[in-house]
């Protein structure tokens, strides 16, 4: 079935390291790519979105690839602040309203 | 100010009662929704709403019912509420379903079953 997949549950980081998620999906047809990111007390708010193979999106200083061949669509960041503290999810979206899934999401704590 | 807005933050009841619990959004979308997420930050859908047409996930105990007014408004009922039901209750709206929309989430409504 449809689903998505993040390989790490929790990443602690110092700041300016590089930080990578790891995001694998599942789709029976052609989907819309999501990095969502959460910060306490919130509800998530949209990162950035791809719905095209190799499509690049990006907001502020993250960035994932939609990659058609290895179904993947990783996020990247150069340098992790300590505001970037958050849970960050991988979601997909197929047509149709009860088709977007949401990955099982990722707490990032940046230690200064 | 254009947003989605949830009431309340906060609500601590015991096993068996009633409880609702209310959203609106002011950005003129059609579609809305509600999530839970529970404390391991798990986001499941629970209903989507669009245009006086409901789609429910199959996986929802029939204790949960949504509620709509208008295309604002997307209250949630949990009839007898069991111990499992505690989590953050996320209401989202979006502009369509078409698979390109954002969604836009309120703050959430923590409930503790007691």
């Amino acid at each position: 079935g449809d689903s998505v997949t993040q390989t790490e549950g929790q990443v602690a980081l110092s700041e300016e390291d590089f930080l990578t998620i790891h995001c694998n999906y599942s789709a029976s047809g052609y989907p819309t790519l999501f990095w969502y990111v959460q910060y306490p007390g919130e509800g998530p708010q949209l990162l950035f979105r791809a719905s095209r193979d190799k499509e690049k999106g990006s907001s502020r200083g993250f960035e994932a690839t939609y990659d058609k061949g290895t179904t993947s669509f990783h996020l990247r960041k150069a340098s992790v602040q300590e505001s970037d503290s958050a849970v960050y999810y991988c979601a997909l979206s197929l047509t149709g309203y009860q088709n977007f899934y949401f990955g099982k999401g990722t707490s990032l704590t940046v230690i200064p | 100010e254009t947003a989605v807005f949830q009431t309340p933050n906060y609500h601590v009841t015991q096993v068996g009662n009633e409880v609702s619990f209310n959203c609106k959004q002011t950005l003129g979308h059609d579609t809305m929704y509600w999530y839970k997420q529970d404390s391991k930050k798990l986001l499941k859908i629970m209903f989507s709403y669009n245009n006086k047409q409901l789609i429910v996930n199959e996986t929802v105990p029939r204790r949960f019912s949504p509620q709509s007014s208008d295309k604002a408004h997307l209250n949630l009922r949990i009839k007898s509420v069991e111990p499992e039901d505690s989590a953050v209750y996320l209401c989202a709206s979006s502009s369509d379903w078409g698979n390109y929309a954002e969604q836009f989430f309120g703050p959430g409504t923590r409930l503790t079953v007691l």
